[in-house]
Formats: structure tokens, C-alpha cells, sequence
């Protein structure tokens, strides 16, 4: 069965440090997603992103963040300058896109990542 | 206003029994979908069950069920038959459509209920 994959699963970074994490979404999906979780609190949509291009993006996405889908398979997020609040796990999940948009989304294994 | 509320910050059931975990919706938008998720402890979300706005039974998936009452705005998950390896993070997310007919898909997530499974 298709899956959506992240690596690395665990990334530990000194403050100020340039991050970047990769996920590899569902081949045919067309939505892709970056998400955030703090340790205990809940899931927190960071961005969209379809057809090339960000789609919809939320307000902790500021100028540290980027994205990218530099070939047909992988979907990176940039970290530029990483604070400590950045430490959390970071989901990836993607989506096929069929129409009426109410399809299901897929989420990968997650990214921990820690800022020290 | 939370857009999608889960009251239980923890639940326990006992094993074989069935459990029910409340999620409440708040939106506008006529055509939206609700989403619930499983996260054990390894930290991987784990799509359940999905309902649709316009959806007229509740859905079900093999021991997943949504109760989903529109007029109330909400849409609880029930499990039956409780298993050990259901204890975990559970999450309702909803999906709502952009103003103008686009859905870019967002997931907005409630807060969470911890479930235990007593043997």
C-alpha cells in the first residue's frame, strides 16, 4: 500500500541552524501538506501547496519557513534560522485531489525535530 | 471560536467494551468533511473514519463508527469491541471548502483524547 515518507525521523539542530526536512508524498496525489505538533498539544496546519505552488499558508509560516518540490517525488520544508520554538514533530500528508476536494488526507511517520 | 472541540482530555474503557469520543464542530460552510485520526505513542497519524457534510448515513469502518449529528454540530467517534492496541491519541479534524468553492484541503485538529484500554 502507497505511504507517505519522511526522513530523517529525528533531527536534533542548534539554534540559528538552516534545517530541511523531506517527505516523499503518495505518487499521483496532487495536495501536499506540511503540519506541526508541539509536544502535547495538537496538530497545526503550517501550509499548502498545489500545482507548484503555496496555496493556502498559516500564520506561524513566516519568512523562516519555505517549501519546495524541487523534482517530481520529493516535498521539502526549509527551516531558515531555527528557534527553540520550532521544536516539535513536523507531518507531511498528501492528498490524491479528486473533485469536490472532500478526500482523504495521508499523513507520514513525522519528523522530530529538536532545536537546542 | 474553536472551530473543532474535543472535551475528553482522557478516556478508559475496558477491554472488549465499547467507547465513545466526543468531538464537537463549529462552521459555516455548508460542505465540509470530518476527519478522525489515531496517534499512538510512535507519534504516526493514522486515518480512521471520514463523514461528509452531505453524507445521509454515518460512516462506518469495520469497529470505527461516526455518530454524526449535523444539527448539533457534532461528530463522535465510537469504537466497539475495544482492543489493547487502540489505546493511543485520538483526534477529530474538520475540512472545510474556501470561500468560492476551493478546498486547498486544511485540516484544522481539535485538542485530543487520550484513550486507555484496560485489560
Amino acid at each position: 500500500e502507497p505511504e507517505v515518507t519522511q526522513t530523517p525521523s529525528h533531527q536534533v539542530t542548534q539554534m540559528g541552524q538552516e534545517v530541511i526536512l523531506r517527505c516523499v508524498p503518495i505518487s499521483n496525489h496532487l495536495y501536499f501538506y506540511w503540519y506541526r505538533q508541539i509536544l502535547g498539544q495538537k496538530v497545526e496546519f503550517l501550509v499548502s501547496f498545489y500545482n507548484n505552488e503555496i496555496s493556502e499558508k498559516s500564520e506561524i509560516f513566516d519568512d523562516q519557513f519555505s517549501v519546495e518540490r524541487p523534482d517530481g517525488s520529493n516535498f521539502t520544508l526549509k527551516i531558515r534560522s531555527t528557534k527553540l520554538e520550532d521544536s516539535a514533530m513536523y507531518f507531511c500528508a498528501s492528498r490524491p485531489g479528486l473533485a469536490g476536494g472532500l478526500d482523504t488526507q495521508y499523513f507520514g511517520p513525522g519528523t522530530r525535530l529538536t532545536v537546542l | 471560536a474553536q472551530k473543532i472541540t474535543q472535551t475528553q482530555p482522557g478516556m478508559f474503557v475496558q477491554e472488549k467494551e465499547a467507547v465513545t469520543l466526543d468531538c464537537t464542530y463549529d462552521t459555516s460552510d455548508p460542505s465540509y468533511g470530518l476527519f478522525w485520526y489515531k496517534q499512538p505513542s510512535s507519534g504516526e497519524m493514522i486515518f480512521l473514519i471520514y463523514q461528509g457534510s452531505y453524507d445521509q448515513q454515518n460512516a462506518t469502518e469495520g469497529r470505527y463508527s461516526l455518530n454524526f449529528q449535523k444539527a448539533r454540530k457534532s461528530a463522535n467517534l465510537v469504537i466497539s469491541a475495544s482492543q489493547l492496541g487502540d489505546s493511543a491519541m485520538y483526534f477529530c479534524a474538520m475540512r472545510e471548502t474556501v470561500a468560492g468553492g476551493t478546498s486547498y484541503g486544511k485540516l484544522t485538529f481539535g485538542q485530543g483524547t487520550i484513550l486507555t484500554v484496560h485489560p
